[in-house]
């Protein structure tokens, strides 16, 4: 199984961009790389997802490193809503049904 | 649409008892998935199906645990014999199409 490195924690001051980055250095080329968060008391919802180019969503952007060993999750502007755990997943190509979801980066946005 | 329905929310139980969790999955929806949540292993799938039939149950901590998915719109994850370590978060999530899943409030159990 494809892992994922990712921070325990960052922080964020509202209405500011927020970079979240992701390492995937034993990808495979058929892996899609996707992220859900999890809200408090909540469960996990869907963020984003790509392959190769960078995407665009209402959510978020993602960008995607050019040897897909790494990519980041970019939140335009952090609002206090946008407080969560964030999980950089990779689909596995074996089953791709499978997500292996790790520990997550645990986002604190400040007012 | 009303999401991904789990029932109860809260269930507190005594070791050695049965317990069963309920989903009802977005319809339309020919995925659904059970994961448990604890603080020590984070987010664990334990089974899926896939139009009603179970693909995957290689997460299946035991034979305590039991899925079972009768029709579209229902699914159970059963223990019997419950015991503490089973205490933890269980979510079920659908899916349609290949890249979302849509996860339910969760069933925080709690086997004293």
């Amino acid at each position: 199984d494809a892992k994922t490195t990712q921070p325990n924690s960052m922080e964020s001051n509202e209405e500011e961009p927020v970079h979240l980055p992701c390492n995937h250095s034993t990808i495979s080329g058929t892996d899609y790389i996707h992220w859900y968060r999890q809200l408090p008391s909540q469960g996990p919802e869907y963020v984003i997802h790509g392959l190769t180019s960078n995407v665009n969503n209402r959510m978020a952007s993602l960008a995607i490193a050019e040897d897909r060993k790494s990519s980041t999750l970019i939140l335009h502007r952090a609002t206090l809503r946008d407080a969560a755990v964030y999980y950089c997943i990779l689909r596995d190509s074996d089953n791709f049904n499978k997500f292996y979801f790790g520990s997550g980066t645990k986002l604190n946005v400040k007012p | 649409d009303a999401g991904v329905i789990q029932s109860p929310r809260h269930e507190v139980t005594e070791m050695g008892q049965e317990v069963t969790l309920r989903c009802k999955p977005i319809s339309g929806h020919d995925y659904l998935f059970w994961y448990r949540q604890t603080m020590m292993r984070g987010l664990e799938l334990l089974i899926y199906f896939n139009n009603n039939v179970p693909i995957d149950d290689s997460g299946m901590p035991e034979d305590r645990f039991s899925a079972k998915m009768p029709n579209a719109s229902f699914s159970t994850l059963k223990i019997q014999p419950s015991e503490p370590r089973d205490s933890a978060v269980y979510f079920c999530a659908s899916q349609a199409e290949p890249n979302t899943q849509y996860f339910g409030p969760g069933t925080r159990l709690t086997v004293l």
